[in-house]
């Protein structure tokens, strides 16, 4: 799996958008981009992937870089419940095994 | 979709005793996973099922973790003799097709004193 690196932690205020990065510069070329949060004490909660394209859906949008280097996801307009920690995967397996990060703690302040 | 259900949430036991998990997946959901975390780290994989094949373990499931899923629907974790560093919170998760998202359970937090 490549290499995933995130910050350590971020801060939006309610109602903003919030571009959360991802670097994964050793990505292969059939390697999926995942990512998923997690709320306190729940498992982690799948959010979007994608593979070269943009990607959108209810929760957000996930924006690639051409070189597939590094990837944004995009909230866009931030809530409290939006708060967690955000984990960008890159890689994994045919059949789902995923190589998790620490992730970015997400502070939403109201 | 009931979700992906584990049980017990939360286990205390001493160390050198047996535990036992369980893992209720989404019913029409084949691949079934367990991952651990620890405080502070992301979520690390231990083993996968297709159905009730056991297709591959992690290095970090040592000779006391087995792992069953006798029909291919709930599955069991079982840690012998516990140690102190097996504390966690282990998560399982299932998918139905190929590259498809994984759902994940709230886990069981693991305490060994």
């Amino acid at each position: 799996d490549a290499k995933t690196t995130q910050p350590n932690s971020m801060e939006s205020n309610e109602e903003e958008p919030v571009h959360l990065p991802c670097n994964h510069s050793t990505i292969s070329g059939t390697d999926y981009i995942h990512w998923y949060r997690q709320l306190p004490s729940q498992g982690p909660e799948y959010v979007i992937h994608g593979l070269t394209s943009n990607v959108n859906n209810r929760m957000a949008s996930l924006a690639i870089a051409e070189d597939r280097k590094s990837s944004t996801l995009i909230l866009h307009r931030a809530t409290l419940r939006d708060a967690a920690v955000y984990y960008c995967t890159a890689g994994g397996t045919s059949y789902g095994k995923l190589t998790f990060g620490q992730g970015t703690i997400l502070t939403v302040h109201p | 979709d009931t979700g992906v259900s584990q049980d017990p949430r939360h286990k205390i036991t001493k160390r050198g005793q047996n535990v036992t998990f369980r893992c209720d997946p989404i019913s029409e959901h084949n691949r079934l996973y367990w991952y651990r975390q620890t405080l502070g780290q992301g979520p690390e994989f231990l083993t996968y099922f297709q159905n009730e094949a056991q297709l591959e373990k992690s290095r970090l499931l040592s000779d006391r973790f087995s792992a069953e899923r006798p029909k291919g629907s709930f599955s069991t974790l079982e840690i012998q003799r516990t140690e102190q560093g097996d504390s966690a919170m282990y998560l399982c998760a299932s998918s139905h097709r190929q590259g498809e998202k994984l759902f994940f359970g709230s886990g069981t937090q693991l305490s060994v004193l």
